[in-house]
């Protein structure tokens, strides 16, 4: 079964809305979880490293102030748009490591954002 | 300089036939950690198979195998007797040195389309 849950799988909302995407590790804790952005037929691009109790870590041109990241306990973390806009409707799929078993990285389903 | 490597974008091969996926890797940290995960059109990344850089055999789970030559740094999966649910994309990924947290990132390729037909 899913080792990291990820919600919602899917949102359409208008531009300007800010929206929250979860991702929980089900089972295991992780002090450490990863957000990646993934565009139609294009890889998963790393945007932030998502630190328990402490700063997210952003990839070189991801903008901390559009993509807030919180990782307020050892099981889950946060992502939310800010004000989106249609440029940021995209496939949002986030990581966790469990560091009980080190490898490998468990994803959640991935959430797919539609901005109108 | 790419840290991973893919340069199928597309891959076709017969139901019951073996395919090869490659994957090459640039990287100066002795440590470092290979994956290859299956994406399929719903979208959620499936883990496949790893492979650490200080492993002395080839990773092997079921019908999946990775040809590791890390002298010339690749790392290419094999799939064996494909079905038609192999049909996805495949990305390989690599993280750098074996710590915690940003160490932890992974580095995907652009990923293989695989089609598997009749």
């Amino acid at each position: 079964g899913a080792v990291v849950s990820q919600h919602p799988s899917r949102v359409i909302c208008k531009s300007g809305t800010s929206v929250k995407i979860e991702c929980r590790s089900l089972d295991f804790q992780a002090t450490t979880m990863f957000w990646y952005r993934q565009f139609p037929k294009q890889s998963l691009m790393l945007m932030a490293t998502s630190n328990e109790g402490s700063k997210a870590t952003y990839e070189q041109g991801v903008e901390k102030d559009k993509f807030l990241i919180n990782h307020a306990s050892l099981t889950l973390s946060t992502l939310t748009v800010t004000s989106a806009h249609p440029e940021d409707s995209s496939f949002y799929i986030c990581s966790a490591r469990d560091q009980r078993a080190p490898q490998p990285q468990h994803f959640g389903d991935g959430t797919r954002l539609s901005i109108l | 300089a790419q840290k991973i490597t893919q340069t199928q974008p597309g891959m076709f091969v017969q139901e019951k036939e073996a395919v090869t996926l490659d994957c090459t890797y640039d990287t100066s940290d002795p440590s470092y950690g290979l994956f290859w995960y299956k994406q399929p059109s719903s979208g959620e990344m499936i883990f496949l198979i790893y492979q650490g850089s200080y492993d002395q055999q080839n990773a092997t789970e079921g019908r999946y195998s990775l040809n590791f030559q890390k002298a010339r740094k690749s790392a290419n999966l094999v799939i064996s007797a494909s079905q038609l649910g192999d049909s996805a994309m495949y990305f390989c990924a690599m993280r750098e040195g074996y710590g915690t947290g940003t160490a932890s990132k992974l580095t995907f390729g652009t990923g293989t389309r695989l089609q598997v037909t009749l």
